[in-house]
C-alpha cells in the first residue's frame, strides 16, 4: 500500500522559471494539503484541496503560487517566476477526510526540495 | 490565534534513557487534536502519535507516549528507552476539529533530539 508520493524529490530552477511539484495521495485519501518548510523552521500550511476544489488557500501567497487537485491525476503545486526566497522543502500530506471528531491523521510524502539559483 | 510552542530547540539523551520533549499550545476551541511527527535527517515527516482533546487517557504508541495535561495546555512527548535511530527533529502540531470546513494543522518550530551512544 503505497504512501503519499511526491516528485520530484529535488528540483533546481533558475530565477524566473516555473516549478511544478506533484503529489499523489495515499490510496483511499481524497484530501490533500501542501506545506512549506524553510531551513531550520517548522512546516507552514499553504493550501488544502479536495478533488477539483480548493477548500482553504489562506497560507498560499496570492501571486505566483497556485494549486490544483484534478479529478484524475496528482495534485500539482505550481510556482511561476520563481525567486530565491522560494527555495524550501515543499511537503504534501493526505488524509481520509474531515470529521467532527477523530484524528483525521495527515500522512506526509517525502517532500520536494526546491532550489532556486 | 492558535499557537504551538516548543521551548527546547535542542535536546540530548543517553541511549536507553527516557526523554521528554515539551509542547504547549494555545487555542480557544474546545475540540482539537494534537499530533507529534518525527523528521529524520533524510527529510520525511513520520506520524508518531495522536491525542484528542476529549480523550480520557494519555495516548501511547510503543515507546512513545503523550503526557497530556489539558488544564495546562501541554502535550509533551515521552520517548522511552531511546535508540540511536531516534535522533531527529520532532514537531508538535495541532488541529482544531470543530472548524470542520477547514482542516489545516499548525506546526510548532520543532525540537532537535540527539541520542548519544
Amino acid at each position: 500500500n503505497a504512501g503519499v508520493m511526491q516528485n520530484p524529490r529535488h528540483l533546481v530552477r533558475r530565477r524566473g522559471q516555473e516549478a511544478r511539484l506533484r503529489c499523489s495521495p495515499m490510496k483511499g485519501h481524497s484530501h490533500v494539503y501542501w506545506y512549506r518548510q524553510l531551513p531550520e523552521e517548522g512546516l507552514k500550511f499553504m493550501v488544502y484541496l479536495q478533488k477539483e476544489n480548493i477548500i482553504d488557500e489562506s497560507g498560499m501567497p496570492k501571486e505566483r503560487f497556485s494549486a490544483e487537485f484534478p479529478k484524475e491525476g496528482p495534485s500539482i503545486l505550481r510556482i511561476q517566476q520563481v525567486v530565491r526566497g522560494d527555495s524550501a522543502a515543499y511537503f504534501c500530506a493526505s488524509s481520509v477526510g474531515t470529521s467532527g471528531a477523530g484524528s483525521n491523521i495527515q500522512y506526509f510524502g517525502a517532500g520536494t526540495r526546491l532550489s532556486v539559483l | 490565534a492558535q499557537k504551538i510552542t516548543q521551548t527546547q530547540p535542542g535536546m540530548f539523551v543517553q541511549e536507553k534513557e527516557a526523554v521528554t520533549l515539551d509542547c504547549t499550545y494555545d487555542t480557544s476551541d474546545p475540540s482539537y487534536g494534537l499530533f507529534w511527527y518525527k523528521q529524520p535527517s533524510s527529510g520525511e515527516m513520520i506520524f508518531l502519535i495522536y491525542q484528542g482533546s476529549y480523550d480520557q487517557q494519555n495516548a501511547t504508541e510503543g515507546r512513545y507516549s503523550l503526557n497530556f495535561q489539558k488544564a495546562r495546555k501541554s502535550a509533551n512527548l515521552v520517548i522511552s528507552a531511546s535508540q540511536l535511530g531516534d535522533s531527529a527533529m520532532y514537531f508538535c502540531a495541532m488541529r482544531e476539529i470543530s472548524k470542520t470546513s477547514y482542516d489545516k494543522v499548525i506546526f510548532g518550530p520543532g525540537t532537535s533530539l540527539s541520542v548519544i551512544p
